[in-house]
């Protein structure tokens, strides 16, 4: 398969406690998305990342959570201190820089908090 | 703020009819439009997508219409088939700044 992969799937944690989610985006997209979906919402841009540098940022990540993709591959989402606010499907997405925006969605990492 | 709506939350058709999803956007910006169809437990994927230097896209069943003035865009499916049950997102893009929006969906549901 080689679509874009989430893991976990669902994670069920604590509130307090962190997280970190992984994405590995197909293989030869070289731009990188994360977003966040509550019910009943569209998807939510949070961040993104060409090769390994993060561009742009939303104001909705706020200090708790960091994303890298340290050698311009997969990423991971960490969630500090999570909050049941915090609680959402979190996408995956990649796409190829000189493509037709069209972006690659992974299933999703569904974060339930406590 | 949102800047892509989606007034329709839900949307049900006969099998066989035309569907038609709408879409309005605020930022005059965005310069390429996409839908995507969404299944359950599954992430969205694409299904059509149409430039701003157009008025119409067409793929097979599925066609996408723009109003540039009026800031608004549509999803026409004719056929309908039961299998195009989903949520529809349409999406805005403004691909200087990378930045791809997405309104809250529609739930089109194709009644046999």
């Amino acid at each position: 398969d080689t679509g874009v992969s989430q893991d976990p799937r669902h994670k069920i944690t604590k509130r307090g406690q962190n997280v970190t989610f992984r994405c590995d985006p197909i293989s030869e997209h070289n731009r990188l998305y994360w977003y966040r979906q509550t019910l009943g919402q569209g998807p939510e841009f949070l961040t993104y990342f060409q090769n390994e540098a993060q561009l742009e940022k939303s104001r909705l990540l706020s200090d708790r959570f960091s994303a890298e993709r340290p050698k311009g591959s997969f990423s991971t989402l960490e969630i500090q201190r999570t909050e049941q606010g915090d609680s959402a499907m979190y996408l995956c997405a990649s796409s190829l820089s000189a493509g037709n925006g069209e972006l690659f969605f992974g299933e999703g990492s569904r974060l339930t908090v406590l | 703020d949102q800047q892509v709506k989606q007034n329709s939350p839900s949307l049900s058709v006969q099998e066989g009819r035309i569907s038609i999803l709408n879409c309005d956007y605020t930022n005059s910006m965005f310069d390429y439009f996409l839908w995507y169809k969404k299944y359950p437990a599954e992430g969205p994927t694409f299904l059509i997508s149409i430039s701003s230097i157009k008025d119409k896209n067409e793929d097979g069943r599925f066609t996408v219409f723009l109003n540039k003035s009026a800031k608004h865009l549509s999803l026409h499916i004719v056929p309908s088939q039961p299998g195009d049950s989903a949520v529809y997102f349409c999406a805005a893009s403004d691909r200087r700044a990378d930045d791809m929006r997405f309104g809250a969906g529609t739930r089109l549901t194709v009644k046999p």
